[in-house]
C-alpha cells in the first residue's frame, strides 16, 4: 500500500515555543491530507482538511491560529501548533489520500509532550 | 456531517473465544469503511477495511460485514488471542474522503 511518513515521532518542547510536524507521502500525490489528534483513552478527532495548493478547512472547535497548516506540495503538509501549552499535549496523526489510492493513509503519528 | 457510533466500549473474552464490535453511521453517502488496531503507545494500524459495495470481507481471523439498508458494520474477531488485545476504531469515510471515528473499543483477551 501507499507509505505515509510522519516526523517527527516523539517531540518534548516548553510551553510557549512552537512545534511543526511533517507528513510526506513518499510514492503518491496527496492531494488531500487531514490532521487527527487523539487525547488519551479517547478517539481520533479530525482537526483539519488540506486540500494542496488551498487553505485548510478546520474543524469546529479547532483554533486556525493556534494549528497552522500548511499543504504547499502534492508530497508535503505541515502542521505548526504554535505557542505550545500542556494541554496541546496529544498524539496528532496525519493521514493522505489523493491520485492513484483509493483510502486514505495513516502516518505514523506524532507524541507531542508541552511541559 | 458523519456520525460515527461504535459498542461496546469495553469488551472481555475468553482466549479463543470471538470479539464482536459494531458500529452505526449516519451519512448514506459514506462508501469507505476501515478499522484500525491501537495498540498502547503506537499510532493506528488499519487491520481491515470494506467498501460499499461489499457485503462481507474475510482475512483470516477477522472479518467485517456491511448493512447498508441499515447502516451498521462489524468487525469480528474469531479464535481470539493476546496480542489481539488492543483499543479498536471503526471509521467511515465520506465522499470527500473524510473519515469520522468511533470511540473506540478497548478489547481485553484473557488468557
Amino acid at each position: 500500500g501507499a507509505v505515509v511518513s510522519q516526523h517527527p515521532s516523539r517531540v518534548i518542547c516548553k510551553s510557549g515555543t512552537s512545534v511543526k510536524i511533517e507528513c510526506r507521502s513518499l510514492d503518491f500525490q496527496a492531494t488531500t491530507m487531514f490532521w487527527y489528534r487523539q487525547f488519551p483513552k479517547q478517539s481520533l478527532m479530525l482537526m483539519a482538511t488540506s486540500n494542496e495548493g488551498s487553505k485548510a478547512t478546520y474543524e469546529q472547535g479547532v483554533e486556525k491560529d493556534k494549528f497552522l497548516i500548511n499543504h504547499a506540495s502534492l508530497t508535503l503538509s505541515t502542521l505548526t501548533v504554535t505557542s505550545a501549552h500542556p494541554e496541546d499535549s496529544s498524539f496528532y496523526i496525519c493521514s493522505a489520500s489523493g491520485q492513484g489510492v483509493t483510502e486514505a493513509f495513516f502516518g505514523q503519528g506524532t507524541r507531542l509532550t508541552v511541559v | 456531517g458523519e456520525n460515527v457510533e461504535q459498542h461496546p466500549s469495553t469488551l472481555s473474552v475468553q482466549e479463543g473465544d470471538s470479539a464482536v464490535i459494531k458500529c452505526t453511521y449516519s451519512d448514506s453517502a459514506s462508501n469507505y469503511f476501515p478499522w484500525y488496531k491501537q495498540e498502547l503507545g503506537k499510532g493506528s494500524q488499519l487491520i481491515i477495511d470494506i467498501r460499499s459495495n461489499v457485503g462481507e470481507k474475510k482475512d483470516q481471523r477477522i472479518a467485517v460485514t456491511l448493512n447498508k439498508t441499515a447502516k451498521h458494520f462489524s468487525l469480528h474477531i474469531t479464535e481470539t488471542q493476546p496480542e489481539d488485545s488492543a483499543v479498536y476504531f471503526c471509521a467511515a469515510r465520506d465522499s470527500w474522503g473524510k473519515l469520522q471515528f468511533g470511540a473506540g473499543t478497548q478489547v481485553v483477551v484473557t488468557p
